[in-house]
């Protein structure tokens, strides 16, 4: 199957500080999602972008498909960013989203 | 809408016991999926429906392991009998597929926390 890389594996921040989170992955995908997983375990949306660049308040992402990578931007952390960062991706044609997820960027941010 | 609805959020049952996790998809989605979180494996996919209709169960660890969708708004994944190296952090997701290879995104539940003991 597809092989998702996401890195850094750990990242500790002051508040306040920017962070680049990578996830790079071996064949073309059909659709990519990335998922933030707080401290209660629940996995929350961030965006869906198969391709291109997409803005949400701090936070942006942008996904260069012919490449096999995506980039999650978060801009002046806080503390209620931290938790794990998911990438997951889909490379099947209408099957829905059968995601292949990444390992993780487990995010601190520091007061 | 609610989102998915997954319960019970937390169960624990002793090993050998019949267990039950519950998912209500999101109105209007047409895919369901049961992921299952691991420490040692993360997430991943367990079935996934289509209209009802399992489509793919081969993340589907063993025959202790079965999954239906009697209608489109409610799914069951059941473990018989349970063991210890089950429990996981069980995830239900719904998504919408608007035309040939459109998907829409896919929304998780909170997850059911499986204890085992």
């Amino acid at each position: 199957g597809i092989q998702v890389e996401q890195s850094p594996p750990d990242l500790i921040l002051q508040e306040g500080a920017n962070s680049t989170l990578r996830c790079n992955f071996s064949d073309s995908v059909n659709n990519l999602q990335w998922f933030h997983q707080n401290p209660w375990g629940q996995l929350i949306n961030l965006f869906y972008i198969p391709s291109g660049t997409k803005q949400n308040g701090r936070l942006s992402a942008t996904t260069v498909a012919t490449e096999r990578y995506s980039l999650l931007y978060i801009s002046s952390s806080q503390t209620t960013d931290s938790g794990v960062y998911f990438c997951a991706v889909d490379p099947h044609a209408n099957t829905g989203n059968q995601f292949y997820f990444g390992t993780g960027t487990s995010l601190t941010v520091i007061p | 809408d609610a989102g998915v609805i997954q319960s019970p959020r937390h169960e624990v049952t002793e090993m050998g016991q019949e267990v039950t996790l519950r998912c209500k998809p999101i109105s209007g989605h047409d895919y369901l999926f049961w992921y299952r979180q691991t420490m040692m494996r993360g997430l991943e996919l367990l079935i996934y429906f289509n209209n009802n209709v399992p489509i793919d169960d081969s993340g589907m660890p063993e025959d202790r392991f079965s999954a239906k969708m009697p209608n489109a708004s409610f799914s069951t994944l059941k473990i018989q009998p349970s063991e210890p190296r089950d429990s996981a952090v069980y995830f239900c997701a719904s998504s919408l597929q608007t035309g040939a290879n459109m998907n829409t995104e896919a929304f998780f539940g909170q997850g059911t926390r499986l204890t085992v003991v």
